[in-house]
C-alpha cells in the first residue's frame, strides 16, 4: 500500500501521559500535514511541514503539542501532559506543492486518542 | 480567523433525489478543495476550483465556485446510496486549508 499510513490506530492513554503519533507519508510528497478532528467536525490544521521546515502552527496549539520531521519523511505529533479535551482523532495528510501552490491532499486513516 | 461554514449541516434524502450543500467563507480564498468522508472512514479529494466563477462537472456532481470566491457549492444529481457520506469544503486563503463545518448525507432506499 502506498497511501498514508499513521500508527497507532488508536490510542488510549490516561490524564498526564506524553503520547507521540507517526505518520508516513506518500514518498514523492514534500508535504506534511496534521489536523485534528472531533465528532461531527471538519478537520481541523494543526500544523505543516514543507520537506523537514515547519513552516505554520495553528494558533489554537498549546505548547504541550510538538510536531517534527528530521528527515523531510515521516512525521512525529507529540502530545505532552494530555487532557481529556485532547480526545479526538488525529489525521495526517501529505501532498504535493510549492510556496503558493495548493495540491489535493491524501488522508491517513488517522489516530484515534482517548484520555481518560 | 478565516472560518468555513457550510450548510446544511445535515441532509436525509430519497434515493434518486438531488442534493445540494452549499459553503461561504468569511474571507476571498485562492482556490477551494472538496473532500468526501465516508463513515468511519478519512477525507478524500474529490475536486478543486481554482477561478472566480468556475464550474466543474465529475459525472452526477456539479462543483460552483462563486464570482466573488467567496462561496461555492456542490450539487449531486439523483443520489445512489454509495454518495452517502459527509461532504467538506476546504478554503485556502494563503498556505493552509481550512476545512468547513460538513454536510452529512444520508439517503432514504
Amino acid at each position: 500500500d502506498t497511501g498514508v499510513s499513521q500508527d497507532p490506530r488508536h490510542k488510549i492513554t490516561k490524564r498526564g501521559q506524553n503520547v507521540t503519533f507517526r505518520c508516513d507519508p506518500i514518498s514523492e510528497h514534500n508535504r506534511l500535514y496534521w489536523y485534528r478532528q472531533t465528532l461531527g467536525q471538519g478537520p481541523e490544521f494543526l500544523t505543516y511541514f514543507q520537506n523537514e521546515a515547519q513552516l505554520e502552527k495553528s494558533r489554537l496549539l498549546s505548547d504541550r503539542f510538538s510536531a517534527e520531521r528530521p528527515k523531510g519523511s515521516f512525521s512525529t505529533l507529540e502530545i505532552q501532559r494530555t487532557e481529556q479535551g485532547d480526545s479526538a482523532m488525529y489525521l495526517c495528510a501529505s501532498s504535493l506543492g510549492d510556496r503558493g501552490q495548493s495540491h489535493e491532499q491524501f488522508f491517513g486513516p488517522g489516530t484515534r486518542l482517548t484520555v481518560l | 480567523g478565516q472560518q468555513v461554514m457550510q450548510i446544511p449541516q445535515y441532509q436525509h434524502v430519497q434515493e434518486g433525489e438531488d442534493f445540494t450543500t452549499y459553503c461561504n467563507s468569511s474571507t476571498t480564498l485562492s482556490n477551494i478543495q472538496w473532500y468526501k468522508q465516508r463513515p468511519g472512514g478519512h477525507p478524500v479529494f474529490l475536486i478543486q476550483l481554482v477561478k472566480s466563477g468556475e464550474v466543474k462537472k465529475q459525472k452526477r456532481l456539479t462543483f460552483q465556485f462563486g464570482e466573488a470566491k467567496k462561496n461555492s457549492s456542490l450539487h449531486i444529481t439523483a443520489t445512489q446510496t454509495t454518495d452517502v457520506g459527509t461532504y467538506f469544503c476546504a478554503g485556502r486563503g494563503w498556505e493552509k486549508l481550512t476545512f468547513g463545518t460538513g454536510t452529512r448525507l444520508t439517503i432514504i432506499p
